[in-house]
């Protein structure tokens, strides 16, 4: 499909656990952002990549959460040593940039479910 | 970390009426947007705003970006029982990337 897709759509997993969430954005699509949205609220900022790198990850809410957009296209967010707090819908949008206007497309999200 | 003010909360719609939503910041942003999300779904952009004091229409939908760039809000006309669903208001800023901020979201039902 031409959307954004994410995978897996559910996961559930244990505390303490580590898991990783992928996004693939539209083809084309420079900038890269992922957003926690906890049940019944708006979606938080969490990081941003412009290509390859990240250019903001001051939404990222502690050092065990990371994310990677090595090759500039697909991006993972990864969870080190996952706690019930955690649990939420993790959503990315893809969008053209500074350059390509500001709108951004959504994928489905993730829901993590840490027990 | 930082929402918006988006109220009301919740609300019910019956078929026909029209309905109105806002949304209030301490900052200002460079565009508003507007976006909908139905149950297992991301959400989906309505309207987007550029300008302050601009009023853009979509449809059954319309919305203004506030003079103060503080501000929007969202009106729906002749609501169809499809409206159903929640809405959030998004606010951009230039100078961080373009990350969006949210409001918590308007929650529209129908009435019983």
């Amino acid at each position: 499909g031409a959307g954004v897709s994410q995978t897996p759509s559910n996961k559930v997993t244990e505390k303490g656990k580590y898991v990783e969430l992928r996004c693939d954005p539209i083809s084309g699509h420079t900038a890269l952002y992922w957003y926690r949205q906890s049940l019944g609220q708006g979606p938080e900022f969490l990081i941003y990549f412009q290509g390859t790198g990240a250019a903001d990850d001051s939404g990222l809410p502690n050092d065990r959460f990371f994310a990677v957009r090595p090759e500039g296209s697909v991006s993972t967010l990864k969870i080190q040593r996952t706690e019930r707090g955690d649990s939420a819908v993790y959503l990315c949008a893809s969008g053209q940039g500074l350059a390509g206007g500001n709108t951004q497309y959504f994928g489905p999200g993730t829901r993590l479910t840490v027990l | 970390g930082q929402q918006l003010n988006q109220s009301p909360q919740s609300m019910f719609i019956q078929e026909g009426e029209d309905v109105s939503m806002n949304c209030t910041s301490s900052s200002i942003f460079n565009t508003w947007l507007w976006y909908k999300q139905d149950p297992g779904e991301g959400p989906v952009l309505l309207i987007a705003l550029y300008k302050a004091g601009e009023l853009t229409s979509n449809g059954r939908l319309t919305a203004q970006f506030g003079i103060t760039r503080k501000d929007s809000f969202l009106n729906i006309s002749a609501s169809i029982p499809s409206d159903v669903g929640i809405y959030f208001c998004a606010g951009q800023l230039r100078a961080a990337g373009n990350k969006l901020t949210f409001g918590g979201g308007t929650r529209v039902l129908v009435k019983p």
